[in-house]
């Protein structure tokens, strides 16, 4: 079993849609979380952290179910901006970051 | 605040040569990686610095990769000899270690090597 686990997609949503992405994760005592966005042919960059309470910044909100070890993602009123792949990043211990494969989303107009 | 540089962005080889890749991160940060990451992929960490010492190297096939990061600065990834399946982008990325921060890797543009 891979250590995160993504669905690689493609999300294909209109602009306007609400879309949710789950990562799942095998190491239970993995510590923190975080999703990165990765533009075509470009470097990843951190999009938001995962805290337990679940989080919101904007249109974004990413919650953490560690009973059920996935992390999730939701986008609000997608932009054609939003098109990326989402990188699901699980910090397994002492700053150990592994990627999952990330989901490709598309949003047309 | 200039970003993690790296160099060459691009390069092209055959197999069985070698090949270098450089990356300066961004000042102060103590920890700097060395992701690979193969086309449709995540970036697999191949080894990860903190100062000059290494923390993990686990995932570097060290028969044919290595690195350095004397001084605790910058970086220096090789291939020696290359395969065809190290065709990826090379990425190199610092963080600040920092409670509650410690998620926030800066990544460099990359290095894009493709094996002939």
């Amino acid at each position: 079993r891979k250590e995160v686990e993504q669905d690689p997609g493609p999300f294909n949503v209109p602009e306007g849609a609400t879309v949710a992405f789950n990562c799942t994760y095998s190491n239970s005592a993995s510590q923190s979380f975080f999703w990165y966005r990765q533009d075509c042919r470009k470097e990843p960059k951190l999009l938001m952290s995962v805290y337990s309470s679940g989080n919101e910044d904007g249109r974004f909100t990413a919650q953490l179910n560690r009973a059920s070890q996935y992390i999730s993602l939701l986008i609000r009123d997608s932009k054609l901006s939003d098109s990326a792949t989402y990188l699901c990043v699980v910090n397994k211990y002492g700053n150990k970051l592994v990627f999952g494969a990330g989901t490709i989303l598309r949003v047309k107009s | 605040e200039a970003g993690v540089a790296q160099s060459p962005r691009y390069k092209i080889i055959e197999k069985r040569q070698s090949v270098a890749f450089w990356c300066n991160p961004i000042s102060g940060h103590a920890t700097l990686y060395w992701y690979q990451q193969i086309l449709g992929q995540g970036p697999k960490l191949l080894i990860q610095f903190q100062n000059n010492g290494v923390v993990d190297d686990s995932q570097l096939p060290k028969d044919r990769f290595s690195a350095e990061r004397l001084k605790g600065v910058d970086s220096t990834l090789k291939i020696q000899p290359a395969k065809l399946e190290d065709s990826a982008v090379y990425l190199c990325a610092s963080s600040f270690l920092l409670a509650g921060r410690a998620g926030e890797l800066f990544f460099g543009e990359g290095s894009r090597l493709t094996v002939l």
